[in-house]
């Protein structure tokens, strides 16, 4: 059954740079049909998806964070993280890892995050 | 940021059917596939409904997903005191390049 833990500070201070690990078990990472996502959610608030990647390190990036993101992926550990730049105390939030499956159909595309790890807090304050 | 628009509350008495919708545009729910996210309290959220009407292993037929134009719903028949949560709607959206979620609804068990 795969699995994906978040890992990383929970404490980032303002303009500093926030770094996330998810761990993924169960399976590998390298699958050439999935791509690998990360999804915020502020407290009390809806979910915003950030990116996702594959293993092969091709991205898809939500434009309004593109400039401050960056998404890698490192298939040796079974891993991908996630840098966020610049942060202030709007990227407050539990961010979430999740596989992202991405289908590309004459009829649209379909997409869903499956399975979810547990999330992590990270406070932006000084 | 632009959201796919669900009402910001439902509820409903036990064995009860209720339905959630979600209103989005031509460049998601009107040209791709929509999924739904359960929440339950303090938890990650849950694959519920995927390629708009389909259930993943292990979820209950109770839930059931329809989309039509640019909208689409939610169905749980058979409300149970567990199916209190927050149901989120997605869609990939042309624009961005991505998944677009709706606001979320709270749904709650009377």
């Amino acid at each position: 059954q795969l699995q994906l833990q978040e890992s990383g500070p929970g404490l980032v201070k303002p303009s500093e740079t926030l770094s996330l690990t998810c761990t993924v078990s169960g399976g590998s990472i390298s699958s050439s049909s999935n791509y690998w996502g990360w999804i915020r959610q502020p407290p009390g608030k809806g979910l915003e998806w950030i990116g996702s990647i594959s293993y092969s390190g091709s991205t898809y990036y939500n434009p309004s964070l593109k400039s401050r993101v960056t998404i890698s992926v490192d298939t040796s550990n079974n891993q991908f993280s996630l840098r966020l730049s610049s942060v202030t105390a709007a990227d407050t939030a539990v961010y979430y890892c999740a596989r992202h499956t991405i289908r590309m159909a004459t009829a649209g595309t379909l997409d869903w995050l499956d399975p979810w790890g547990q999330g992590t807090l990270v406070t932006v304050s000084s | 940021q632009s959201v796919l628009t669900q009402p910001p509350s439902a509820s409903g008495t036990p064995g009860q059917r209720v339905t959630i919708s979600c209103s989005g545009s031509s460049s998601n729910i009107g040209s791709n596939y929509v999924c739904w996210y359960q929440q339950l309290p303090g938890t990650a959220p849950k694959l519920l409904i995927y390629r708009s009407n389909q259930r993943p292993s292990g979820v209950p037929d109770r839930f059931s997903g329809s989309k039509s134009g640019t909208s689409a719903s939610l169905a749980i028949s058979g409300l149970r005191s567990e199916d209190e949560a927050d149901y989120y709607c997605a869609a990939w959206d042309d624009r961005l390049s991505g998944p677009l979620f709706g606001g979320g609804t709270k749904l709650t068990v009377l």
